[in-house]
């Protein structure tokens, strides 16, 4: 069962450089989100998706875009990318109900050099 | 809003001491309280959660919480930990209010166990 998968795993760009972050999920799991890993700053939510075709900003949401074409799929994009975007990139899903837990990827750490 | 804060940032304890990491959240309605761990290098799993009934909630590895409405929080506890817990654990909350479906997460707890 493989649950929430990222691709990729390990990414460097150059300033300027543009990329599309990969989340895929089998549960059949309504929500799904992109958050941002940073010393010392825990978990931000970047965008968040409810259900297919939706997103929605979250907490962080300045020089991302996302999509949610297929249920199972949700897409993050980076079309100029910075070196403030250098961090671990985590994906999760979840049935959307308060009293469901989030299941995470393994995340992508990217650096913009 | 929800807001969680987690009481201290690093915590340093020898194997088979007894720790435990503190969480305190704010929120206008009824919520739901969670605790994940995150090793290095991988994902956040879950440890427990609490939803309702019984305030101390036990989870995997031995950890246990106790949730406790009156002083908001929800402290996670092991009475012996070993080498492999160390980790970073965070506290989250939810609701089922207009942000049902989205968790407040705290900035996470760096346990590190010592031999």
């Amino acid at each position: 069962n493989a649950g929430v998968t990222q691709t990729p795993k390990f990414r460097v760009l150059k300033t300027g450089q543009s990329m599309t972050l990969l989340c895929a999920q089998d549960m059949n799991h309504e929500y799904m989100y992109w958050y941002r890993q940073d010393p010392g700053m825990g978990l931000r939510l970047i965008h968040y998706s409810v259900g297919e075709g939706t997103t929605a900003k979250g907490e962080v949401p300045d020089g991302y875009n996302v999509s949610r074409l297929k249920k199972q799929n949700f897409l993050l994009g980076l079309e100029s990318a910075a070196p403030s975007q250098t961090s671990v990139y985590f994906c999760a899903s979840s049935p959307g109900m308060g009293n469901q837990p989030q299941h995470f990827g393994d995340g992508t750490r990217l650096s913009i050099l | 809003a929800q807001s969680v804060t987690q009481l201290d940032s690093q915590v340093p304890v020898f194997e088979e001491a007894p720790v435990e990491l503190r969480c305190n959240y704010s929120s206008s309605v009824s919520v739901y309280l969670f605790w994940y761990v995150q090793y290095p290098n991988q994902g956040l799993q879950l440890l427990l959660k609490y939803l309702s009934g019984s305030t101390l909630v036990k989870g995997i590895n031995g950890f246990e919480a106790e949730f406790n409405k009156s002083q908001t929080s929800f402290h996670l506890r092991k009475p012996s930990v070993h080498i492999s817990d160390t980790a970073e654990y965070f506290c989250a909350v939810s609701d089922l209010g207009a942000n049902a479906g989205k968790s407040t997460f705290g900035d996470g707890t760096t346990l590190t166990v010592k031999p």
